[in-house]
């Protein structure tokens, strides 16, 4: 089976960096996905890490350890527009698309 | 546009009345899938299909079908809803080809409210 595991709440200051920790288990690895939400929209896409290390896309960088089951979302120069729900998710090996959402951790930007 | 179309955005029904919510993409993914979130619960898979006439059902199936009789269209069927399915629907698509990558495009979701 699977579980991942986010914290559920978390606040940062503008400008200010935070980091978005996610650890999973899993009985076999296809990589990690991270989502974000805003409220009642549809989340959407900000990584995909298939391999150990950190690969960062403008003020957003993620970080996969694979040996450790641990993956976090880093983000820099915050601003109030990443007040959001943050997903991590997993596809389960052998199982086609099934992918597993964690509970997601509200993110608030404060000034 | 590349993208996934959900209708209706809001829907309010009672209990025991049929509703369909429409879900069609224009990317030509093999791959689409239907979530609820619940709060405290995140997004739970109700359905997915990996391709026309195959579909498989996910963690939380009760009280829904499915069909998916073109690759573009995937309807979620409430047969008879009731009060616990009040939720917020997405449903989603990407492509399986390899080296497609494995990003989940999502439509923009339905809010359900079953009185």
């Amino acid at each position: 089976g699977q579980n991942i595991d986010q914290p559920t709440e978390m606040t940062a200051t503008e400008g200010a960096i935070v980091q978005i920790n996610c650890t999973y288990q899993t009985s076999g690895f296809n990589g990690l996905f991270w989502y974000q939400q805003h409220a009642g929209e549809a989340p959407t896409f900000l990584s995909y890490n298939v391999l150990d290390g950190l690969e960062e896309k403008g003020r957003f960088s993620s970080f996969l350890s694979r040996s450790k089951g641990y993956s976090y979302l880093l983000l820099k120069e915050l601003q109030m527009k990443d007040s959001a729900s943050y997903l991590c998710a997993l596809p389960p090996y052998n199982q086609g698309g099934k992918l597993i959402f964690g509970q997601g951790t509200e993110l608030s930007v404060k000034p | 546009e590349a993208q996934v179309t959900q209708n209706p955005r809001y829907l309010i029904t009672v209990t025991g009345k049929k509703l369909t919510v429409t879900c069609s993409q224009n990317m030509n993914h093999e791959y689409m899938s239907w979530y609820r979130q619940d709060p405290g619960l995140g997004l739970r898979q109700i359905y997915y299909s990996m391709n026309v006439e195959v579909t498989d059902k996910g963690d939380v199936p009760e009280g829904y079908k499915v069909s998916r009789k073109e690759k573009r269209n995937f309807p979620l069927i409430l047969e008879s809803p009731s009060p616990n399915q009040t939720s917020l629907y997405f449903c989603a698509s990407r492509s399986i080809r390899q080296g497609a990558g494995e990003k989940l495009f999502f439509g923009s979701g339905t809010q359900l409210s079953v009185l």
